[in-house]
């Protein structure tokens, strides 16, 4: 157990739908980051978020955003949702901005899109 | 701008073969460098890290990675896998002054009876 809740584990929908995926970090780690996961694209970093305040952007498309809440947990917001968009979710922790700094990776949300 | 590169998409292995994943980076500065490991329906977890010191470096389940400098490799190694070894390998770069990491396309280990 790497100490990072997402929820929902699975979440099936429908294209043109928006969903919201929530994750809470380990206790104390003060560094978000959101990554998708899908068979063609392998691991693509989306987004990272330190203390409230987004630090890096990767590939995250326009219809997504993040935000970090003062509690520091994190929700990605997938809107006008496309077939393309199934795909495992994961929002990772760390301590904070140092390079040497492990990730610890939630067990994800799968995302279906029908 | 950093870069990693996992040659091998997949590599299937006996049991208690060795096997050798392989992993080469590029970056304009001074970097710290990962192997994360992905187990079925799981997120990853860090395997190992070289941060700085002997440039060999070891797992509790015995694989190492080996930092080479000249190279811009690190590579991952153990010299007789079993079948819980079997999940998709990720090498990963940070550089040393700051977090942004950047992973590898992933390597998937399979081990054959």
């Amino acid at each position: 157990d790497s100490g990072v809740t997402q929820t929902p584990k699975h979440l099936i929908t429908a294209t043109g739908q928006r969903v919201t995926l929530r994750c809470s970090p380990r206790s104390g780690d003060l560094s978000v980051y959101w990554y998708q996961q899908s068979l063609d694209q392998g691991l693509q970093f989306l987004i990272h978020y330190y203390n409230g305040e987004e630090r890096a952007k990767g590939n995250i498309l326009e219809r997504f955003s993040a935000q970090q809440f003062p509690d520091l947990h994190s929700e990605l917001n997938l809107s006008s949702l496309e077939l393309g968009d199934s795909a495992l979710y994961f929002c990772a922790s760390s301590g904070g901005l140092a390079g040497e700094d492990e990730q610890f990776f939630g067990p994800g949300t799968r995302l279906t899109v029908l | 701008a950093q870069s990693v590169t996992q040659l091998d998409s997949q590599v299937p292995v006996f049991e208690e073969a060795p096997v050798e994943l392989r992993c080469n980076y590029s970056s304009s500065v001074s970097v710290y460098l990962f192997w994360y490991v992905q187990y079925p329906n799981q997120g990853l977890q860090l395997l190992l890290k070289y941060l700085s010191g002997s440039t060999l470096v070891e797992s509790i389940n015995g694989f190492e990675a080996e930092f080479n400098k000249s190279q811009t490799s690190f590579h991952l190694r153990k010299p007789s896998v079993h079948i819980s070894d079997t999940a998709e390998y990720f090498c990963a770069v940070s550089p040393s002054s700051y977090q942004k990491v950047t992973f590898g396309t992933g390597t998937k280990l399979q081990v054959i009876p």
